[in-house]
């Protein structure tokens, strides 16, 4: 059974940085891209960033590009999001999801998310 | 990059009626469409990818069409539990998700 468990979020002031991970088992890491996704309170879906399988090919959404850096340790099953200058619009529960298959692939399992909260 | 318009944003329909979801893309994406749906709560859930197939475990009341732009989640026969918000997602490049439409009781 794919299993997803995302950690790290809380409290932090703005312009600070955190640390989310994402531990990942019941299939093989290393084969799968995986992805972050947010949504803040009240509101929709937002895709923040994604890593190929072999963190050949990284990408960003506008909004976090040059402040939040996507990383990935097939050894360790686990994926990573590091949060820079955080911004109170930042606020949101951080999901982690798996692509469903290989190649072009929804997110077909996902985690039950972490919360970050960027206030003062 | 790639912006999904989802329609209606809220909509209103009796139990065991038919619903009808749209969602727009920017420019084309192909079949590369995906539905979600989320609950209070709870974590987002894939119905339907490459437009029209259903994910694992999905009942057949819910279906999907379209390509290239235009697409349409439709749910026949609505049942209490499918009352949710529904997203659509295209992957043709790195995701983006619609707005989401709330299908309420009506």
């Amino acid at each position: 059974e794919v299993q997803l468990v995302e950690s790290g979020g809380g409290l932090v002031q703005p312009g600070r940085s955190l640390r989310l991970s994402c531990a990942a088992s019941g299939f093989t890491f290393d084969d799968y891209a995986m992805h972050w996704v947010r949504q803040a309170p009240g509101k929709g879906l937002e895709w923040v960033s994604g890593i190929s399988w072999n963190s050949g090919s990284i990408g960003y959404a506008d909004s976090v590009k040059g402040r939040f850096t996507i990383s990935r340790d097939n050894a360790k099953n686990s994926l990573y999001l590091q949060m820079n200058s955080l911004r109170a619009e930042d606020t949101a529960l951080y999901y982690c999801a798996k692509v469903e298959d290989y190649g072009d692939s929804p997110l077909g399992y996902w985690g039950q998310g972490t919360l970050v909260t960027v206030s003062s | 990059e790639i912006v999904m318009t989802q329609s209606p944003a809220t909509l209103s329909v009796s139990p065991g009626e038919r619903a009808t979801l749209s969602c727009r893309a920017s420019q084309s994406v192909s079949s590369n469409l995906a539905w979600y749906q989320q609950k209070p709560g709870q974590a987002p859930r894939l119905l339907i990818y490459g437009a029209s197939t259903r994910a694992t475990g999905i009942p057949a009341r819910f279906s999907g069409s379209g390509s290239g732009t235009e697409f349409t989640l439709t749910i026949s026969s609505l049942q209490s539990e499918d009352f949710a918000v529904y997203y659509c997602q295209q992957y043709n490049n790195w995701p983006a998700f619609g707005q989401g439409t709330k299908l309420e009781i009506k």
